[in-house]
This record gives structure tokens, C-alpha cells and sequence, in this order.
């Protein structure tokens, strides 16, 4: 079945020592979107990739990096994950000429120690 | 404002009855609208489509106004597997992501 798979399910890592968590699909969808989401509130949008080009939010600490070697993959790259970054890292999908609608994996859970 | 407003709840309601969630946006562009529910510990999936004349999926009925801003989800019969929590989304229009709102917690009581 097409889908967006998420690696790992689970991640845990210690205060400062660097983190990447791995989005891949099979829906061939040019865009993608890393989101952060901490307990009762919203998933927050982090960058997006509309096809090759990245798009950061503003408010989207230096901290967190991206990489998109490919239309199937995703990267998200924490270089200093502090105790605030724990949070359920969502990766999402969608046709370019569809935005509306995102497919999203099933979420990394991290947790800093 | 926030870009898009819920009662973030929870309700917690018996088996059965109905229950209606409120969602109010803040761009008066905004182009369209959805809601997306989201299990515990689990990623939100997109429950339904809202359009302007409004739209019925099942015990599902969603409604728009346009000139208040204002979104609504209205559960009948509910069930237990009915409790999530409830994400209100607006599309701004363009290539702009969606905007989520916090969501509203339900939880279905036998």
C-alpha cells in the first residue's frame, strides 16, 4: 500500500548529542512537510519542500535542519536537541495541486534525556 | 488571534449522545476547510471535507459560514471510537500549508 513511513517509531537521545529522523513515501508527492507536535496542541509546521525548494518557517529554530535527497525521502536533522525538543515529530505529504489534503506517517517520538 | 481557534474540550459524553465542536478562523481568504481527527499517540488523518453548503458523512455533518468564520463538526450517536481529538484546519489558498488548530478532545463515556 502506498504510505508515508516513518523511521524510528521511538528515539531517544541525550541532551546535545545529534539526531536524525528519516520520512520516506510511496505516494510520489513533490511536497513534503516536517511538523513538530507537543502534547494538547497543534502540530507545528516546521519547513516544508515544495518539490526541491525548502521553505523554513520563521519561527524555526536553527536548531533543525532538513534534507531531501530524493522525491521519496525526508530528513530531519536536530544538531543540539535540548530537553524542549522532546515532542512527536510528524512527517506529511501532498500533490502539489492538491495541498488540501496531507497523508501523514505515524510520528517519531522523542524524548531527551 | 490565532490563526485558527477551537475549545480544546474535552467533552466527555455518554455513549449515544450528540455532540457539536466549534472552530472559528481568522483570514477571511481562506479558500478551504477540514476536519482531521487524531488518535492518541497517533498521526491526524483527514475525517472530512467542509463545504459551504455544508456536507454529511454518516453520523458526521460539518457545516461553513463564510461570514462569521466559522466551522462546525456535529457527531449523532456517538460511539466509543469516536474519541479523539478533533482538529479543526483551514487552507489558506496557493501553495501555503494548512493551518491546524489544537484540536478538541472528545471522549465517549459507556
Amino acid at each position: 500500500d502506498a504510505m508515508v513511513i516513518q523511521n524510528p517509531r521511538y528515539q531517544v537521545t541525550q541532551f546535545g548529542k545529534p539526531v536524525t529522523l528519516s520520512c520516506s513515501q510511496t505516494l510520489n508527492h513533490n511536497v513534503m512537510y516536517w511538523y513538530q507536535q507537543k502534547s494538547s496542541q497543534a502540530p507545528k509546521l516546521l519547513f516544508h519542500y515544495y518539490d526541491k525548494d525548502f521553505n523554513n518557517e520563521a519561527d524555526t529554530p536553527d536548531n533543525f535542519q532538513s534534507r531531501r535527497p530524493n522525491t521519496s525521502f525526508c530528513f530531519l536533522d536536530i544538531r543540539s536537541p535540548g530537553l524542549g525538543d522532546a515532542a512527536m515529530y510528524l512527517c506529511a505529504t501532498s500533490l502539489g495541486s492538491r495541498p488540501e489534503t496531507q497523508y501523514f506517517g505515524p510520528g517519531t517520538r522523542l524524548l531527551v534525556l | 488571534r490565532k490563526e485558527v481557534e477551537q475549545d480544546p474540550g474535552p467533552f466527555n459524553v455518554p455513549e449515544g449522545a450528540t455532540v457539536a465542536f466549534n472552530c472559528t478562523y481568522s483570514n477571511s481568504a481562506s479558500q478551504s476547510f477540514f476536519w482531521y481527527r487524531q488518535d492518541c499517540r497517533k498521526e491526524p488523518k483527514l475525517l472530512m471535507s467542509v463545504y459551504s453548503s455544508g456536507n454529511e458523512d454518516g453520523r458526521f455533518t460539518a457545516q461553513l459560514n463564510r461570514a462569521s468564520q466559522y466551522i462546525s463538526l456535529l457527531i449523532r450517536d456517538s460511539k466509543l471510537s469516536d474519541s479523539a481529538t478533533y482538529l479543526c484546519v483551514v487552507n489558506v489558498g496557493g501553495n501555503t500549508p494548512l493551518v491546524f488548530g489544537k484540536g478538541t478532545r472528545l471522549s465517549v463515556i459507556a
